[in-house]
């Protein structure tokens, strides 16, 4: 089965750092790009950026370009959505998904709360 | 930036309607444009790329059209679990900026 699987929920005050994941099972990892969306609480789905875990090319959208890092590892099937100081602003929904033909298969999502 | 626009934002309908979401792009995409269904707590979930293919396990009652700027989504005939928030999402810019529209929410009447 192909699928995604996302790290757990965290809780977090302003000023930390986070590394949350996006695992892939059941097909070719590196062949596949694969992107990061925000759904902060009761609104719509944004477009963070995306990278190909073959080559680690990334690109991020101007919104996102230097509030977050993108990275993946290859060799673990994993992709990586980090943080060096989250804000409250952070707080949201955040789900990886594999760019096929569309969007074909999306992680759970990983809930992020930044709170003091 | 290619902008996209839902509307509806929300619309009220009964099982057994036919319901139609248009999008619109700020540019032509060609058919670069993607449909997805969102339950509350859930992923996202892809229902038409390409403007008008159906998604493998997506049921027939769904079907999308258009080109160029202007795009919609069609439910032949409400169900019950159609009742969800469908967004769509350009696929058209390189480098990949996949922008989404702002969701168009379907209630119960």
């Amino acid at each position: 089965e192909v699928q995604l699987v996302q790290s757990g929920a965290e809780v977090k005050k302003p000023g930390e750092s986070l590394k949350i994941s996006c695992k892939g099972s059941g097909y070719s990892f590196t062949s596949y790009w694969i992107g990061w969306v925000r759904q902060m609480p009761g609104k719509g789905l944004e477009w963070m950026g995306i990278i190909y875990p073959g080559d680690s090319d990334i690109r991020y959208s101007p919104s996102f370009q230097g509030q977050v890092a993108i990275s993946a590892d290859k060799s673990i099937s994993t992709a990586y959505l980090q943080w060096s100081s989250l804000k409250a602003s952070d707080n949201a929904m955040y789900y990886c998904a594999r760019l096929g033909s569309g969007l074909d298969v999306w992680g759970q999502g990983t809930t992020v709360t930044v709170s003091s | 930036d290619i902008q996209m626009t839902q509307s509806p934002s929300s619309l009220s309908a009964s099982v057994g309607d036919r319901v139609t979401i248009t999008c619109r792009a700020s540019q032509s995409i060609s058919s670069s444009l993607n449909w997805y269904q969102q339950k509350p707590g859930k992923a996202p979930k892809l229902l038409i790329y390409a403007a008008s293919r159906l998604q493998s396990g997506v049921p027939s009652r769904f079907s999308g059209s258009g080109s160029g700027t202007d795009f919609s989504l069609t439910i032949s005939s409400l169900q019950p679990e159609d009742f969800a928030t469908y967004f769509c999402q350009q696929s058209y810019s390189t480098p990949p900026m996949y922008t989404f529209g702002q969701g168009t929410k379907l209630e119960i009447k």
